[in-house]
């Protein structure tokens, strides 16, 4: 079945640095998601990337997809301690079963004040 | 308005009981998903309904566990004869998707649900 690795599991970071989780499916993709939850929450949706090779930026937040649909990052620019909770990407594979997300197991930020 | 809601927060149970676990979801939102998450892992698919019908229970381990949700809107996850690898974090999430379409889901709050 379909699988998504995601790397780095942990990251731990000072405030104002840069930070990077990368997500990586077995098959191609229709579409990828990234949530984020907190410590003790629940994952809440940031974006939904489609088309082949896209990129969006939600302020400091900047998502791509891979040209061959099967890798993605998120990409934080000076991290605040806002930003502390694990990270998730969720694929969703084409044909039929289009409607079922695949997580992968998250990357845990922690931020250094 | 309000978001997806779940009972009980917490359940402790022991090994061999039943449980159901409650999931509200949002107003109007056909679609409705029911994940199990371990510690230091991302939600794991088990069940998703469109409208009334179990349209994928593919995600569900084994025949203990069972889920309804026979008006479309509040559904209830079953599981018989409880297992300690049962205990985890059972969320739900809803969102306005049919199939073929995309968009995001929205996640519940979880059932903590602890085997002894």
């Amino acid at each position: 079945g379909q699988q998504v690795m995601q790397i780095p599991q942990y990251q731990h970071v000072q405030e104002g640095e840069d930070f990077t989780t990368y997500c990586n499916s077995s098959t191609t993709l229709s579409n990828i998601q990234w949530y984020k939850q907190r410590p003790g929450g629940h994952p809440v949706f940031l974006i939904q990337l489609v088309k082949s090779g896209e990129v969006k930026k939600q302020k400091r937040l900047t998502f791509q997809f891979g040209e061959a649909k099967k890798n993605s990052s998120l990409h934080i620019t000076a991290t605040q301690t806002t930003d502390v909770g694990t990270y998730f990407c969720a694929g969703r594979g084409s044909g039929g079963s289009n409607y079922k997300l695949t997580f992968g197991k998250g990357t845990l930020l922690t931020v250094n004040p | 308005g309000a978001g997806v809601s779940q009972t009980p927060s917490n359940k402790v149970t022991e090994k061999g009981k039943y449980v159901e676990l409650r999931c509200d979801p949002i107003s109007g939102h056909t679609a409705l998903y029911w994940y199990r998450q371990s510690l230091g892992q991302g939600p794991e698919f088990l069940i998703y309904f469109q409208g009334t019908g179990a349209a994928d229970d593919s995600g569900l381990p084994n025949d203990r566990f069972f889920a309804v949700r026979p008006e479309g809107s509040v559904s209830t996850l079953k599981i018989q004869r409880t297992e300690r690898g049962d205990s985890a974090v059972y969320l739900c999430a809803s969102s306005l998707s049919s199939p073929g379409t995309s968009v995001e889901q929205y996640f519940g709050p979880g059932t903590r649900l602890t085997v002894t």
